[in-house]
């Protein structure tokens, strides 16, 4: 069955910082990968996603993620964060030909001033 | 426009009973999804349709959970003798089509407790 890792359930970092949350999946067949946020008291909102083609995916609010095939990865990062970053960040899969989303089980971002 | 919505956003109930959680879709999306976020977990995906019909339940974790959408709008997820263990977010999302790949719209969640 697919899985997702998220390996750091805990993120501080200081404002203006840049920050990598590692994401990674098991499945070595063709996968879309995605990023969600989740704000205090809100819904989960989408990030970005990969599909196909560059690997190398921009995303709202300065975000951006890497595919990497070979490593199995799909980490996220942003170069300077901003208080209102803090939240928490999901990394999910669905494999090709399914709908459901996989999960991780989510990094806490809290950036401090 | 209006996202997905939720109701209700809290609920709380006692052991054995049953209860009835409602997602209201975006307008005009086919494809509406249900997930279940225990504490400290991510989201897991319970059950799945495309239109009126059920097209994935493989996450629904027992014959106490069931779920419908009589109209291809509007979802109930049904829980029946309830039990400590259902205590979680139960969230909502929509997309367009329901295609592979697409955007899931999430709603605010409804959060069950079971005394």
């Amino acid at each position: 069955a697919q899985s997702v890792t998220q390996l750091d359930s805990q993120v501080p970092v200081f404002e203006e910082a840049p920050v990598e949350l590692r994401c990674n999946y098991s499945s070595s067949v063709s996968v879309y990968l995605f990023w969600y946020v989740q704000y205090p008291n809100q819904g989960l909102q989408l990030l970005l996603k990969y599909l196909s083609g560059s690997t190398l995916v921009k995303g709202i609010n300065g975000f951006e993620a890497e595919f990497n095939k070979s490593q199995t990865s799909f980490h996220l990062r942003k170069p300077s964060v901003h208080i209102s970053d803090t939240a928490e960040y999901f990394c999910a899969v669905s494999q090709g030909g399914s709908e459901k989303l996989v999960f991780g089980k989510g990094t806490k971002l809290t950036v401090n001033p | 426009g209006a996202g997905v919505s939720q109701t209700p956003s809290n609920k709380v109930t006692e052991k054995g009973k049953y209860v009835e959680l409602r997602c209201d879709p975006i307008s005009g999306h086919t494809a509406l999804y249900w997930y279940r976020q225990s504490l400290g977990q991510g989201p897991e995906f319970l059950i799945y349709f495309q239109g009126t019909g059920a097209a994935d339940d493989s996450g629904l974790p027992n014959d106490r959970f069931f779920a419908v959408r009589p109209e291809g709008s509007v979802s109930t997820l049904k829980i029946q003798r309830t039990e400590r263990g259902d205590s979680a977010v139960y969230l909502c999302a929509s997309s367009l089509t329901g295609g592979v790949g697409e955007t899931q719209y999430f709603g605010p969640g409804t959060r069950l407790l079971v005394l």
